[in-house]
């Protein structure tokens, strides 16, 4: 069956645009968490979905960034005013209700700002 | 201090060696552990959950310490195929199923 999904898979900005980022999780999966890795890194934890409900964004690194999933299935993670920092891969993963540990990634968005 | 800690490598070994990976975790309410492995620009992918009997998967055996907050991956018969990076994993209790990455360790298996 398919996979998660993500698009854009690269993104050129320049500093002080906004962009979005697209997550397509796979159908039926309540849960949804975005991810954030540099270069070199792990990835580190963003935030996290249960269904329409944002429980967690305590991973959030500024003010600028801002996810959403309003009908509890496609997630949207916008940066507002990029910055160099912002540079890494974003990776969007889902899980089940019933193997809510596994969480099956997307191939990521690849975010350069120049 | 990092909240999962890995040897970043690279280790390079030939084909058919065993090698082990190592993994440090500061978090005692850690609950449930992993190893994922990464191929180079691609996404993490599930390897093996780690319970506290130890669990083996093939060529794959790994084990936590609960009391030494430690967890390993063993590697047997290495394959050209197991060139990756591979990613300690951890979540805790109370913080929701958000995972918690390791940097990763770089496994280059050659000829």
């Amino acid at each position: 069956g398919a996979g998660v999904s993500q698009s854009p898979r690269y993104k050129v900005a320049k500093r002080g645009q906004d962009v979005a980022l697209r997550c397509d999780p796979i159908s039926g999966h309540v849960s949804l968490f975005w991810y954030q890795q540099a270069l070199g890194q792990g990835p580190e934890f963003l935030t996290y979905f249960q269904n329409e409900a944002q429980l967690d964004k305590s991973g959030l690194p500024s003010d600028r960034f801002f996810a959403e999933r309003p009908e509890g299935s496609v997630s949207t993670l916008k940066i507002q005013r990029t910055q160099q920092e912002d540079s890494a891969v974003y990776l969007c993963a889902s899980s089940s209700r019933d193997s809510w540990d596994e969480q099956f990634f997307g191939p990521g968005t690849r975010l350069t700002v120049l | 201090r990092k909240e999962v800690e890995q040897d970043p490598g690279p280790f390079n070994v030939p084909e058919g060696a065993t090698v082990a990976f190592n993994c440090t975790y500061s978090n005692s309410a850690s609950q449930s552990f992993f190893w994922y492995r990464q191929d180079c620009r691609k996404e993490p992918k599930l390897l093996m959950s780690v319970y506290s009997s130890g669990n083996e998967d093939g060529r794959f055996t790994a084990q936590l310490n609960r009391a030494s907050q430690y967890i390993s991956l063993l590697i047997r018969d290495s394959k050209l195929s197991d060139s990756a990076t591979y990613l300690c994993v951890v979540s805790f209790t109370g913080g929701g199923n958000k995972l918690t990455f390791g940097t990763g360790t770089q496994l280059k298996v050659e000829l």
